[in-house]
Parts: C-alpha cells; structure tokens; sequence
C-alpha cells in the first residue's frame, strides 16, 4: 500500500520567507509525526498529534514554527521568516497510534535549503 | 529525560563477517526499543523493535538486537554482512509512560567491504 508521502521533496528558499511543508500519512494512521535531521545527525522530535488530541508541541524550537493537522490525515509543517539554520531534511513519520508500541512509518522527507 | 548514545560514527566490517553495531539508553522507566535503517537517498525504514518478552529480538534483512537492561544497550547485529547492508543506522527509545515520539541516536554508518 501507499506509504508516508511528502512534499516538496526539495525546498530552495531566501532568509526570511515562509515556506510550508506537507506530509500524508498512511491511511488509518492516527498518530503524525514531524522530525528535523540536520546534515550528519541524527533526528530531532518537533511536533506529535494523536487522533484528535492536543498535539504535543514541546520539540517544535522557536515560535517560527508550527504545525496542524485536520482529522486523520494531511498535516502542514509552516516556519515562518525562515533562517540558515532552519536548512534541514525535514521528516514526516505515522504510525497506528493505538498501541504505544507501534513502529513508526517515515516518509522520504522535504530537504529545505535556506540561502 | 530520555537519551541515546551510538558510539561509533562508522563501523567498516568484511562480507560475510559478523557485525555489531552499538547502542545504549537512558529512560527513567522501561524502554521501547527501536532499529531504523537510511538507505542513499530513500527515508528511515524499520527494522525491528524491542517491547517486552524474549531479549532476542529478530528483525527484517537477517538482523537481530538483543536487550541487555542491566548495561542498558540494545547492539544491533547480523551474523553475515552482505555489501548492500551498507547504510546509516539509527538507535531510537521512548519511555513507555513517556511522550510518543522518539529520540534517536546520532547514527552509525555501516560499511561492508567486499
């Protein structure tokens, strides 16, 4: 089936622009994910929703950024007046949400370059 | 708090050796476990995890991890490595009672020479 999808799998954009980034989960997946992975490291939680609970937001690293997601499905990751430190992969993961066991499920991420 | 430590940046191992790569973790409760793999150019996949029961975990590609909560580690091995096991592994835990989302290890590269 259909995995994790997101777009645009590139992002070229200028110092101080918004850009906004998109992720589809898999269908039935009540749990998203977002995740930054700078060049060499490894992945840093943002941003959690689960159904129609709070999202926890508690990774999410200056109010430049944010996220929503509507019901079960797309989720839109926004950073505002973007910085040079913001260039990353940006990753979009889900999972069944119903076990807390369960696998999370990555998408091949949005490389944004802020120049 | 929860962290995770890969020790090695890289690890470089013969076909058809055994390979190790290591992994140890901090949570204040119990942990899941995770293994994820990143192909050149392809998203993190995975390969198994760890929840409770047996410490042996058996995973996809012929991989394996083993429990080992007195030294809190989680090694991820193979018993014979093939040269497209070359890639970019991740460590990941959550504390059980804790939030869902997962730290990740820093990631140790995998080099399997013919």
């Amino acid at each position: 089936g259909a995995g994790v999808s997101q777009s645009p799998s590139n992002k070229v954009t200028e110092k101080g622009k918004d850009v906004e980034l998109r992720c589809d989960p898999i269908s039935g997946h009540t749990a998203l994910y977002w995740y930054r992975q700078r060049l060499g490291q490894g992945l840093e939680f943002l941003i959690y929703f689960q159904g129609n609970s709070a999202p926890d937001k508690s990774g999410l690293p200056s109010d430049r950024f944010s996220a929503e997601r509507t019901g079960e499905s797309v989720s839109t990751l926004t950073i505002q007046r973007t910085q040079q430190e913001d260039s990353a992969v940006y990753l979009c993961a889900s999972s069944l949400g119903g076990t807390d066991s369960s696998e999370q499920y990555f998408g091949p991420g949005t490389r944004l370059t802020v120049t | 708090a929860q962290s995770v430590a890969q020790p090695e940046d890289q690890v470089n191992v013969a076909e058809g050796n055994p390979l190790t790569v290591k992994c140890t973790y901090s949570v204040s409760g119990n942990p899941y476990l995770f293994w994820y793999v990143q192909y050149p150019n392809r998203g993190l996949q995975f390969l198994l995890k760890y929840i409770t029961g047996d410490n042996l975990v058996k995973g996809s590609y012929g991989f394996e991890a083993e429990f080992n909560k007195s030294q809190t580690s989680f090694h991820l091995k193979k018993p014979s490595a093939l040269v497209s096991d070359s890639a970019l592994y991740f460590c990941a835990v959550r504390d059980i009672t804790g939030r869902r989302a997962l730290t990740f290890g820093s990631g140790t590269r995998l080099q399997v020479q013919p």
